[in-house]
């Protein structure tokens, strides 16, 4: 069965800097990578999602990841983060699909002006 | 992308009463949607596979005689959780789409007292 680790529950940043968010996947095969991004009193919304090919992949909102196999890792980075980037962010994996998604425990990004 | 609609986006029940949850692909038909849980600053955690016109496929753990999916139409899942006790009180979200991705509705908070 599929994994993901996020280890970072928590993490702050100045409007300006840049942004990392960390995970890491278990998954036998090449898996299906996304990052969502959940404000409150709102639904996930799709940043970016991974499949195959080109293993920097560009989202919305200016985030790009990377999926790297030999760390078994899909970091998403901006360059510059606004206030209004400050969201929960979750990875999920799928194995083989974007169906019945496993999370990680999701990274909480604040945003300090 | 595709709108993905929950109703009601929260209620209040008291113990032992039961509660119904709508799940709507407004846009887009779903043959299979996904209902999820969410407990307070933790990951989603996937409960049941929805599917149109047959039984929903319930993950290890999940009582599928207190969680009772009904997938009718290909526009609507509906979630009733029976006989709610307090330890029910989560977020429930659903998702519909399709193999390269889904699309997540905004969810209802139960609180059960």
């Amino acid at each position: 069965a599929q994994s993901v680790t996020q280890p970072d529950i928590h993490i702050t940043v100045s409007e300006g800097a840049s942004l990392e968010l960390r995970c890491n996947y278990s998954y036998g095969a090449t898996p299906y990578l996304f990052w969502y991004v959940q404000s409150p009193g709102q639904g996930l919304q799709l940043l970016l999602k991974y499949f195959s090919g080109d293993t920097l992949v560009q989202g919305i909102k200016g985030f790009e990841a990377e999926f790297k196999r030999s760390q078994s890792s899909f970091n998403l980075r901006k360059p510059s983060v606004h206030w209004s980037d400050a969201a929960e962010y979750f990875c999920a994996v799928g194995a083989g699909t974007a169906s019945k998604l496993t999370f990680g425990t999701g990274t909480r990004l604040q945003v300090t002006l | 992308g595709a709108v993905v609609s929950q109703h009601p986006s929260w209620v209040i029940c008291k113990s032992g009463t039961s509660v119904k949850i709508e799940c709507r692909s407004l846009d887009f038909q779903a043959t299979t949607m996904f209902w999820y849980r969410q407990f307070p600053k933790q990951s989603l955690m996937l409960m049941a596979t929805s599917n149109e016109g047959s039984k929903a496929t319930y993950e290890q753990g999940v009582e599928k005689d207190k969680f009772l999916i009904n997938h009718a139409s290909l526009t609507l899942s509906t979630l009733t959780v029976t006989s709610a006790h307090p330890e029910d009180s989560s977020f429930y979200i659903c998702s519909g789409g399709g193999r390269s991705e889904q699309f997540f509705g905004p969810g209802t908070r139960l609180t059960v007292l």
